[in-house]
């Protein structure tokens, strides 16, 4: 079974800087690409950013509206994805979900709630 | 950035069935196709389709995908309360280089 568990998450100040773990588990995850999507309070999904996997040289795709601001890496000896955060914003305020890329977002971890605020 | 368009909100009597739909373009839908998500109240999202028609091992076969042109859309028959939830489409995006979310429709079983 697919186990996806994201953690790291808490209460940061604006153009603070956080960094996201995603702990993978029931799949072959050094062979997987893995997303980062997330979803503030009422709203819908916001796609963040993807990783593939070594045999496609760990690229990295994001949102344009990052403005560069998010770096997403994964260490495949531990089964971990990770989602580093700068410069954040109010607006950046959001549950952040890590998702396996197989099919397109295949499964969901729980997710972690970021609050950026003063 | 240029998502995808869904109603928000269907409402549908129990055991009837309600069709959802989710607009895009040439450089996503059109092109690839989409995925259809569920979300129901505090729980993560979960897969029921890609590629148009395709489901995921366990999702009920009273849900079916399609895609004309580019507009997809999700039919569930035999609508039951436990289908009220949150529903997502999602395409990948050729031209923006990206994955594009729609902004959810809420559907309501009467």
């Amino acid at each position: 079974e697919v186990q996806l568990v994201e953690s790291g998450g808490g209460l940061v100040q604006p153009g603070g800087s956080l960094k996201l773990s995603c702990t993978a588990s029931g799949f072959t995850f050094s062979a997987s690409a893995m997303h980062w999507v997330r979803q503030a309070s009422g709203k819908g999904l916001e796609w963040v950013g993807r990783i593939r996997s070594k045999v496609d040289n760990y690229a990295t795709l994001y949102a344009a509206s990052l403005n560069g601001r998010f770096t997403i890496s994964r260490d495949d000896s531990k089964n971990m994805v990770y989602l580093q955060m700068n410069s954040l914003k109010s607006e950046d305020t959001a549950v952040y979900y890590c998702s396996l890329a197989k099919e397109s977002f295949d499964s969901w971890g729980q997710g972690t709630l970021v609050t950026v605020s003063s | 950035q240029a998502g995808l368009t869904q109603p928000p909100s269907v409402s549908t009597d129990l055991r009837q069935t309600a069709t959802l739909t989710c607009t895009g373009n040439s450089n996503n839908i059109g092109d690839q196709g989409a995925a259809w998500l569920q979300q129901h109240q505090g729980h993560p999202p979960k897969l029921l389709s890609y590629r148009n028609n395709n489901r995921p091992s366990g999702i009920s076969e009273r849900l079916s995908a399609s895609r004309s042109g580019n507009t997809a859309s999700l039919t569930i028959t035999e609508l039951q309360p436990e289908d009220e939830a949150d529903y997502y489409c999602s395409a990948w995006d050729s031209s923006l280089v990206a994955w594009v979310f729609g902004g959810g429709t809420k559907l309501t079983v009467l």
